[in-house]
């Protein structure tokens, strides 16, 4: 069965670089979340999408923006990077329909390493 | 308040043996999902098991199982027969469904099995 790709695995910036992480829902999900993972940590809920509008915000930072695409396709633009923007961000995804399980669909992970 | 507490950092069980990882959450919301993720070094967050708050009967998916008090507002997760393989990050996390729809995790638990 189709997963959860999020593109790319790794990235590598410098501080005040720009990144774009892209995430693809498994087909029919129209409900994109994203999630920020620090070493050692636990995962963070940022922000979510459905139907390609914002529907929760977490801890996002400002110089952080996310959008969901008409393919239901989402990016997460990071600007200003910082050292401690490193960490793996995970892209997870559902359809709003499923109430049995409430269950989200977690991607690999796109690893930031900011230098 | 933290609504997923897991108060095991760390957890060593001896391989074939049986361990239990504990986990307690905080809700007013009726209607809410549990989850138990395993995140191995690799990164990636792997689904096991589900319990919803309506569930009468405790979950169990092959050597995984829960024991579900609702009253206690814990969902602890048994590993039977434990293997080498079993050796990672375990994760606890809600989904609550009224609140909005991000998963609320745990700081996790490090289990190690031992040969």
């Amino acid at each position: 069965a189709a997963g959860v790709i999020q593109s790319p695995r790794h990235l590598i910036k410098e501080k005040r670089e720009t990144a774009t992480l892209k995430c693809y829902p498994i087909p029919r999900h129209d409900t994109v979340y994203w999630y920020q993972q620090g070493p050692g940590q636990d995962p963070q809920f940022l922000i979510s999408f459905y139907e390609k509008m914002q529907s929760d915000k977490g801890s996002i930072p400002d110089r952080f923006s996310a959008q969901q695409f008409s393919d239901y396709h989402s990016e997460l633009n990071m600007s200003s990077l910082e050292l401690g923007d490193s960490a793996l961000y995970f892209c997870a995804s559902s359809h709003s329909r499923d109430r049995t399980s409430y269950e989200q669909y977690f991607g690999p992970g796109t690893r930031l390493t900011v230098t | 308040a933290q609504k997923i507490t897991q108060t095991q950092p760390g957890m060593f069980v001896q391989e074939k043996e049986a361990v239990t990882l504990d986990c307690t959450y905080d809700t007013s919301d009726q209607s809410y999902g549990l989850f138990w993720y395993k995140q191995p070094s690799s990164g990636e967050m792997i689904f096991l098991i589900y319990q919803g708050s309506y569930d009468e009967q405790n979950a169990t998916e092959g050597r995984y199982s829960l024991n579900f008090q609702k009253a206690r507002k814990s969902t602890n997760l048994v590993i039977s027969a434990s293997q080498l393989g079993d050796s990672a990050m375990y994760f606890c996390a809600m989904r609550e469904m009224n609140t909005g729809n991000q998963f609320y995790f745990g700081t996790g638990t490090s289990l190690t099995v031992i040969p």
